[in-house]
C-alpha cells in the first residue's frame, strides 16, 4: 500500500462542474501540498496547508489531520484546470502518483 | 525571469554515458531540492540542500548519482554510467527555509533524460 494515496486516478468533468480529489496518507505529516503539472511537465504549487481549509480563486484545499485525509475542490471547472493534480505529504516528501483532470467544453 | 530554470531540457544519452543538469534556484532561496519523476508516476524525492550543504539524500539516491551545490546557489545533478532505467523527468524545486521542515517549493520545467 502506498504511503500516499489518491482518487480517482482519472477524472473526466464538463465545464461547469464540481470536482473533488481525495489525498489519503498513513504517514504522521507536518504539511500536505497540493500540485499541479501540465503536460510537458511544470510543476506549479497550489496550496500548503497542515490544518482546515484554504480557498484560492476557484481552488478550496481542506484537510483533516485526525483522518489522515485532504481533498482539492474546483468550483465552476474550466477547461484550462485539465491538468495532473499530485498531492505531496511533508514531512518524507512523498508525493501521490497524481489525479489526471479532462475538462471538456 | 526569476523563476527556477533548468539547463538541459531535454538530454538523450547513450547507456553508459555520464550526463550532468543543471539547476538555477530563485536567488533569495536557501533550499533547493531534486526530484525523479517517471511516466504516471508522482514525482520522486532525491536530495536537498540548504544553502552549500546537503542535507539529506533519498535512498534513490545510488552511488551513481551526485548533486553537488558548491556556492550555495546553483546546483548540479551528475548521473555517471547511465542506464535506461534513470530515463525520467528530473525535476528541480527551491523555497525559502520553511517553518517546518519543507515549505512551499517553486518548481523549475525539469530535464527530459533519455537513456538509449
Amino acid at each position: 500500500k502506498n504511503e500516499v494515496e489518491q482518487s480517482p486516478q482519472n477524472l473526466t468533468a464538463q465545464e461547469g462542474e464540481f470536482i473533488t480529489i481525495n489525498c489519503s496518507y498513513s504517514v504522521g505529516i507536518s504539511a500536505l501540498h497540493w500540485l499541479q503539472q501540465h503536460p510537458g511537465g511544470g510543476i506549479v504549487s497550489l496550496f500548503m496547508l497542515s490544518s482546515g481549509k484554504k480557498k484560492h480563486g476557484r481552488l478550496i484545499a481542506t484537510i483533516n489531520i485526525q483522518e489522515k485525509h485532504s481533498s482539492l475542490h474546483i468550483t465552476a471547472s474550466h477547461p484550462r484546470d485539465s491538468a495532473v493534480y499530485i498531492c505531496a505529504v511533508a514531512d518524507k516528501l512523498i508525493f501521490g502518483t497524481g489525479t489526471r483532470l479532462q475538462v471538456f467544453p | 525571469d526569476t523563476g527556477v530554470s533548468q539547463d538541459p531540457r531535454h538530454k538523450i544519452t547513450k547507456r553508459g554515458q555520464n550526463v550532468t543538469f543543471r539547476c538555477d534556484p530563485i536567488s533569495e532561496h536557501n533550499r533547493l531540492y531534486w526530484y525523479r519523476q517517471t511516466l504516471g508516476q508522482g514525482p520522486e524525492f532525491l536530495t536537498y540542500f540548504q544553502n552549500e550543504a546537503q542535507l539529506e539524500k533519498s535512498r534513490l539516491l545510488s552511488d551513481r548519482f551526485s548533486a553537488e551545490r558548491p556556492k550555495g546557489s546553483f546546483s548540479t545533478l551528475e548521473i555517471q554510467r547511465t542506464e535506461q532505467g534513470d530515463s525520467a523527468m528530473y525535476l528541480c524545486a527551491s523555497s525559502p527555509i520553511p517553518r517546518g521542515r519543507f515549505g512551499e517549493q517553486f518548481f523549475g520545467p525539469g530535464t527530459r533524460l533519455t537513456v538509449l
